[in-house]
Order: structure tokens, then C-alpha cells, then sequence
């Protein structure tokens, strides 16, 4: 079972529209980032949220994490082709030793149409 | 000007073969990671680094090894290249282990 569920997988929209995607899974976490991938290279991280409830802005990106902080969604408003990419959820687990990981979901990939 | 390169950036190499990549930071983190990133299962953990000569297995560890030497190198090495081993190598670094990752560029590595 996949720690984390990403919604939809694939999106294409046309410049102007809104869209919403979304990271959704059974357990609780402590804090949850946000990256976009561009083809060919590595993500970039856009937000790390951490309070139940949270909604962080970035310009035209709005990002919320649930009340009880087990789901998280990125709105977009007014799509421009710049915002094409893969979109990533992630979370830190701890993995031993003191140190923890980051685990992804598998993304959304959005294409917005000019 | 980038704080973490990945080398080579392309590689193509023939099934048995030892292959190396290199990942190497100039921001000084202490944190150091390899993830292989394929179709239908996103960015996998392989392994990482808390330190120089400290090192642990991530999720998909079998056939790979690592070794960090200095605090900016990070090397990942297939003994033997597999067909399956064909992916789209990403290095991250991060300042603390609980916060972001800034990622290379990848290394896109095909065995034939």
C-alpha cells in the first residue's frame, strides 16, 4: 500500500482555469513538502506545510493541509503553461539511527495548454 | 553556480558491467541521498548518508552501494549493471534530516 496517494495522476488543462490536485493517506503526519519537477530535472521544493489546517500561498499556488494533517491539496488559479510539470507530496519518516527520510507519492503530472 | 552536481549526466552501459555515479555539494550539508525515479513508481530511497563514512539502506538498496568520503562526495555504485537497473539517478542534500531536499540534476543511466 502506497503511504501516500496522489490525485489525479494526470491533468491537462487549458491556460486560464483553476485545478485542484491532491495528497491523501490513512496515517498522521508531523509535516508535509510539496515539489514541481520539470522535465530533466530534479524536484524543486515549493512548501513544507506543518499545522493542521495550514494554507500557504505562493503567488497563484495555494496549498492546505487537512485538520488532521493525513491529506493536503494544491490549488492553482489561472494555469499559465509555466506551471506545467510533475507535481510531488512528501513526507519525512523516521528511518533509524536518529535520521529520518523523505518518501514521495507518485505525482500528478499537469499540462496546461497555451 | 549550482550547490549540487550530479556526474555523468548520461550514461549508457552494457548489462555486468561496475558503474559509478558521483554526486558532489558545496552547501556543506550533512545529509546526503540517492533516489531512482521510474515510471509507475515515482522517487524510490536507495540509500543515504547522515556523515562522512555513515551510511544506511533506503527501500530499494539490492545491487547498490555507496561511499561517502568527504562531506561533499557521495558515490553510488552498481556492482554488476542490470537491465532493471535502467532509471533516472537523483542526488538530494539537505541541511537537517527533517527538512527539504534540494535535489541534482539526475543521471540518466541505460543498461543494454
Amino acid at each position: 500500500t502506497q503511504l501516500l496517494e496522489q490525485s489525479p495522476q494526470f491533468l491537462s488543462i487549458q491556460e486560464g482555469e483553476n485545478l485542484t490536485v491532491y495528497c491523501n493517506s490513512s496515517s498522521v503526519f508531523s509535516s508535509l513538502q510539496w515539489y514541481r519537477q520539470e522535465p530533466g530535472e530534479g524536484p524543486v521544493l515549493l512548501v513544507t506545510v506543518v499545522t493542521g489546517g495550514e494554507v500557504k500561498k505562493l503567488k497563484r499556488l495555494t496549498f492546505q493541509f487537512g485538520d488532521a494533517r493525513k491529506d493536503s491539496s494544491l490549488h492553482i488559479t489561472a494555469a499559465q503553461p509555466g506551471d506545467t510539470g510533475l507535481y510531488l507530496c512528501a513526507v519525512i519518516s523516521y528511518s533509524g539511527a536518529g535520521s529520518y527520510q523523505l518518501t514521495f507519492g507518485k505525482g500528478t503530472k499537469l499540462s496546461v495548454i497555451p | 553556480d549550482a550547490g549540487i552536481t550530479q556526474s555523468p549526466r548520461h550514461k549508457v552501459t552494457e548489462t555486468g558491467t561496475p558503474v559509478t555515479l558521483r554526486c558532489h555539494q558545496t552547501e556543506n550539508h550533512r545529509y546526503m541521498y540517492w533516489y531512482r525515479q521510474d515510471p509507475g513508481h515515482g522517487l524510490r530511497l536507495i540509500h543515504y548518508s547522515y556523515g562522512v563514512k555513515d551510511t544506511d539502506k533506503g527501500e530499494v538498496s539490492d545491487g547498490y552501494s555507496v561511499s561517502r568520503s568527504k562531506t561533499e562526495d557521495f558515490l553510488l555504485t552498481l556492482e554488476s549493471a542490470t537491465s532493471s537497473q535502467t532509471s533516472v539517478y537523483f542526488c538530494a542534500i539537505s541541511e537537517n534530516s527533517g527538512g527539504g531536499y534540494t535535489f541534482g540534476s539526475g543521471t540518466r543511466l541505460t543498461v543494454v
